[in-house]
């Protein structure tokens, strides 16, 4: 079945650039999504890249895949401590539909 | 335009009470859904709705129920609480059920089943 795989941490330091990184398994995905998730809050849409595209830029956040790895990253330049949540990569199955398979989300720590 | 509301926040219960999840959205959504959240495993997709009077399973939907009576509520049941249901609870709608539909999410319900 598909599956999605995150690393649990990363632990950067303030002004660093933050590199997510997140594999999958659905060679048919057509939409790929990063959502964040502050402490006591539910997931709020960070950014989307269309399966067609090799990379997505969008202010400080750059999202990179790979569709032959089936490697997908989300990039964070000059990583502030406000960006300290749980990033989640997530990627549409079931066919044409909007159902979304979660990875386990890594917990970015940004340290002052 | 409040979003996506989840009532209540938290919530506790004993072994075999039933319970309603409630969640409402005053986007006119048509796709509604839920997940559920638990430590490393991401969020996993319990029902959904594409619209009115419709809904199906997702990947977890053993010891819950859903309706859809209107477009703007999709309730999660459930009716005999069993401490493996202890979670976090999330309500997502998004404009339609079609593929690339941005989805928002409420800010969950904490449910302890003791």
């Amino acid at each position: 079945g598909e599956d999605v795989e995150q690393s649990l941490f990363l632990s950067v330091r303030e002004g660093d650039s933050s590199v997510i990184n997140c594999t999958y398994t659905d060679s048919s995905s057509t939409y790929l999504y990063w959502y964040k998730q502050e402490p006591g809050a539910g997931l709020q849409l960070l950014t989307y890249i269309f399966s067609n595209m090799d990379m997505k830029q969008d202010q400080r956040l750059t999202v990179l895949l790979n569709k032959k790895d089936k490697h997908l990253s989300l990039r964070i330049a000059d990583t502030q401590t406000g960006d300290s949540a749980i990033y989640f990569c997530a990627e549409i199955y079931g066919g044409a539909t909007n159902k979304l398979i979660f990875g386990t989300g890594t917990l970015l720590a940004v340290q002052p | 335009n409040a979003g996506v509301t989840q009532t209540p926040k938290f919530q506790v219960l004993k072994t075999g009470q039933s319970m309603t999840l409630q969640c409402a959205q005053d986007m006119n959504h048509e796709y509604m859904s839920w997940y559920r959240q638990d430590p490393g495993m991401g969020l996993r997709l319990i029902h959904y709705s594409v619209g009115a009077g419709i809904t199906d399973q997702g990947e977890v939907p053993n010891g819950y129920n859903v309706s859809r009576s209107t477009t703007e509520d999709f309730p999660l049941r459930l009716l005999s609480a069993a401490p493996s249901q202890t979670s976090v609870y999330f309500c997502a709608s998004s404009y339609s059920g079609g593929m690339g539909q941005p989805q928002h999410f409420g800010d969950g319900t904490r449910l302890s089943i003791l």
